[in-house]
Parts: C-alpha cells; structure tokens; sequence
C-alpha cells in the first residue's frame, strides 16, 4: 500500500526555535499533502492543504507567517512551525493523496510528528 | 463548507458483541466516506470506505452503510476484539477536500 513517511517522529526544543517537519510519500506521486494538529483525545484539526508546485491554502484561523508550507516536488511537503512557543506543542501529522480527484482517493497518513516545545 | 458530526464521542463494549457508529454530513457534493482508526499516539489507519455510488460495503467483521438520502453513514464493528480498541473517526469528502468527524473512542472490554 501507499507509505507517506514523516521526519522527525519527536522533536524538543526551545522557545523561539523554528522546527521542519518533512512528509513524504515513499511510493506514490501525491498531487495533494494535508497537515493536520492533534490535540489529546480530540479530532484531527486541518491546518492547510498543500498542492505541488503551488502555495497553500490555509484554514481560517491558522496563520501562514506562523506555519509555512512548502511542496516543491511530488513526494515532499515540509512545514515550519517558525519561533515556536509552547502554545505551538501538539501532535502534527501529515498527510497524502495520490494524483486523481481528491475526492475519490483515500489519504495516507504519516506517523506524526509530536512537537514540545519548552 | 461540509459539516460532519460523529456519534457517540465514547462507546464501550463487551468483547463479542457490535459496536456501531454513525456519522452525518451536510454536503450533498460528497462523494466519498473513509473510516480511519487511530490507536494511541499513531496514525490514523484507512480501514474501510465507501463511494456515493453503493450504498453497503463489507470487509469482514467490518461494514460501512451510507444513506445519500438522509445524508448519514455508520460503521458497524461485529465481534468485537479487545485489539479494536481505539479511536475511529469518520469523514466526508468532497471532490476537493476531506471533512473529519470528531472521533469515537471505542473501547472492547475483555
């Protein structure tokens, strides 16, 4: 089946530390990458919508000067979390969906990335 | 935008027994229903889903019901194993973006 692998599984850092986060689809060209935060026990939170070779759309509420996205190629979608603060701990998972209409093709989740940040 | 609500938040079962959850949606325009488990602090796994163009769908001890009509769609879990356990979440999908429900958090009591 379809492998999106996400780096790092865990990050620690500092306040005022700016964390990349790749996500890559490992045997599929992926026209389409979400990303997603998690919080504890609660639902998966869209963030933005990364299509390759264009900028992304963002949700509302969720700041793009904060939270860049950038898919350059087919199989690799990078956000960075850019002077995180504690506030900016959670659980980032990203996702991929194969060329084809997006509503027909199930997306594949990377493993997450759990951000801290002290 | 599409709006998804998922029912019940927590269900907690006997080994053996069904465990059902169902989920509705508002968009007419969304053609495609996956259901995701996501044990604890892992990624959410695609275990079934279902296009607008059928109506029931079997995989095993699990199946997925869509009524267009009334907008709404179930996933039925039968002989539960405490390896079921997890949270389940459903979503909807336009052509152009996935709309997730809120999660089940599903609980198999050997």
């Amino acid at each position: 089946g379809a492998v999106v692998s996400q780096h790092p599984s865990w990050v620690i850092c500092k306040s005022g530390t700016s964390v990349k986060i790749e996500c890559r689809s490992l045997d599929f060209q992926a026209t389409t990458m979400f990303w997603y935060r998690q919080f504890p026990k609660q639902s998966l939170m869209l963030m933005a919508t990364s299509n390759e070779g264009s900028k992304a759309t963002y949700e509302q509420g969720v700041e793009k000067d904060k939270f860049l996205i950038n898919h350059a190629s087919l199989t690799l979608s990078t956000l960075t979390v850019t002077s995180a603060h504690p506030e900016d701990s959670s659980f980032y998972i990203c996702s991929a969906t194969a060329r084809g209409l997006i509503g027909m093709q199930p997306q594949h989740f990377g493993d997450g990335t759990r951000l801290s940040i002290l | 935008g599409e709006n998804v609500e998922q029912h019940p938040s927590t269900l907690s079962v006997q080994e053996g027994d069904s465990a059902v959850i169902k989920c509705t949606y508002s968009d007419s325009a969304s053609n495609y229903f996956p259901w995701y488990k996501q044990e604890l602090g892992k990624r959410p796994q695609l275990i079934i889903d279902i296009r607008s163009n059928v109506g029931e769908k079997k995989d095993q001890r699990i199946a997925v019901t869509l009524n267009k009509t009334a907008k709404h769609f179930s996933l039925h879990i039968t002989e539960t194993q405490p390896e079921d356990s997890a949270v389940y979440f459903c979503a909807a999908s336009p052509p152009s973006q996935f709309y997730f429900g809120t999660g089940t958090s599903l609980t198999v009591i050997p």
